[in-house]
């Protein structure tokens, strides 16, 4: 079955300095992988997915398929990046998606 | 606007007393998920269906039913709820078949067993 793993329950960093969230994941086949995040008292919404290769405020993931891992980074955090983020994992079957497994969530914190 | 919503978004009930917990989607997805998020368990997928009249168990569905008459309603059905089922629920319903989708959530529900 697969698996992500967020090692981190809490992480906190000083606004300005660089923040890397990690994620691992184990599965034999070829998964897409998300970040989703969780604003204060605000419904959870995707960030980013790697098959876009895209930037969303200022955050990257590359998926590192000899490491297993899809870790987030932003070079400069903001204290509006206080949130809770999960990784989440995909299989695909017949062109469409069986649902989603998220790892266990790391909350990050921006100190001013 | 394009939205999920769910009812109610707050419930206290007593253990044993049957409840349902809807979910409605205006964006014509074929897939919809239920979801409860727990303190240092993250998020765990309770069902999920691929379009109408199909569902299946996603990796906790012990104590839960659902169905999916329509394309737009997923709901959610404790028969005999228990304290263990304390916890706060999302539902969330994507397109089906895209290389790479989006979930779009709805805002929760929390729910109280006493």
């Amino acid at each position: 079955a697969q698996r992500v793993t967020q090692p981190e329950k809490l992480l906190s960093v000083f606004k300005g300095a660089p923040v890397e969230l990690k994620c691992n994941y184990s599965y034999s086949g070829s998964p897409e992988l998300f970040w989703y995040v969780q604003y204060s008292r605000q419904r959870l919404q995707l960030l980013l997915r790697h098959i876009s290769r895209e930037s969303i405020k200022g955050f990257t993931a590359d998926l590192n398929k000899g490491e297993t891992s899809f870790h987030l980074k932003k070079p400069f955090a903001q204290e509006e990046d206080s949130a809770m983020y999960y990784c989440a994992l995909t299989l695909r079957t017949g062109g469409g998606a069986d649902g989603l497994t998220f790892g266990k969530g790391t909350h990050l914190i921006i100190q001013p | 606007e394009a939205q999920v919503t769910q009812n109610p978004r707050y419930l206290i009930t007593v253990t044993g007393k049957k409840l349902t917990v809807t979910c409605s989607q205006n964006m014509n997805h074929e897939y919809m998920s239920w979801y409860r998020q727990d303190p240092g368990l993250g998020l765990r997928q309770i069902y999920y269906s691929m379009n109408v009249e199909v569902t299946d168990k996603g990796d906790v569905p012990e104590g839960y039913k659902v169905s999916r008459k329509e394309k737009r309603n997923f709901p959610l059905i404790l028969e005999s709820p228990s304290p263990n089922q304390t916890s706060l629920y999302f539902c969330a319903s994507s397109r089906k078949g895209q290389a790479s989708y989006e979930q779009y959530f709805g805002p929760g529900t929390r729910l109280t067993v006493t």
